[in-house]
């Protein structure tokens, strides 16, 4: 199983570009994640994901937009990249099973906004 | 709504010394507790966690927590650090019963010194 992956590993948009980021799982997991990583303030949940599908916002979606046509799939688009976007984004999948909720995390995407 | 704090942003240890990384909780129902580690440039990984049952949890790598509901603290601790032991580490916690949001600390930054 090759787990959680996330493409592109790294990638430099100018102001106002549009991109999207995938995140893949072969893990069959019912619960997908898109989180970002900024300095001093730990991960934040920005999309997720119960079901094929199904999204929900998360702390802040603000300028981004998710989807799930597929299980094993969740994208996080941003349609106009702003540099307050610049971070690191990790993927997540939890398997829907009761006691364990493990969550499981690609090796995350590198964005800077210029 | 639930919360979790890790006191220190920065912990710096001795090779040999004990490790101890504080991490306190607030949920309004009994939660799950996890701790994450991630080293330079990679993905979180799961060290250990808490559903219920023993509140002394062991993890990978000589890690471990304990549970304490009177003090809603989940502690990290390790009796002797090991330079290989020099990373991030976040607490989390998801409230039980299958809710899906995980709440993730702002991370402890761990030095180890030779």
């Amino acid at each position: 199983n090759a787990g959680v992956t996330q493409t592109p590993k790294f990638r430099v948009l100018k102001t106002g570009q549009s991109m999207t980021l995938l995140c893949a799982q072969d893990m069959n997991h019912e619960y997908m994640y898109w989180y970002r990583q900024d300095p001093g303030m730990g991960l934040r949940l920005i999309h997720y994901s119960v079901g094929e599908g199904t999204t929900a916002k998360g702390e802040v979606p603000d300028g981004y937009n998710v989807s799930r046509l597929k299980k094993q799939n969740f994208l996080l688009g941003l349609e106009s990249a702003a540099p307050s976007q610049t971070s690191v984004y990790f993927c997540a999948s939890r398997k829907l099973a009761g006691g364990t909720d493990t969550q499981y995390f690609g090796p995350g995407t590198r964005l800077t906004v210029l | 709504a639930q919360s979790v704090t890790q006191l220190g942003s920065h912990v710096s240890v001795s090779e040999g010394a004990l490790v101890l990384l504080r991490c306190n909780y607030s949920s309004s129902v009994p939660p799950y507790l996890f701790w994450y580690v991630q080293y330079p440039n990679q993905g979180l990984q799961l060290l250990l966690k808490y559903t219920t049952g023993a509140t002394l949890v062991k993890g990978i790598n000589g890690f471990e927590a304990e549970f304490k509901k009177s003090e809603t603290s989940f502690h990290l601790t390790k009796p002797s650090a090991h330079m290989s032991d020099a990373a991030e580490y976040f607490c989390a916690v998801i409230k039980s019963g299958g809710y899906q949001k995980v709440t993730f600390g702002t991370g402890t930054k761990l030095q180890v010194i030779p």
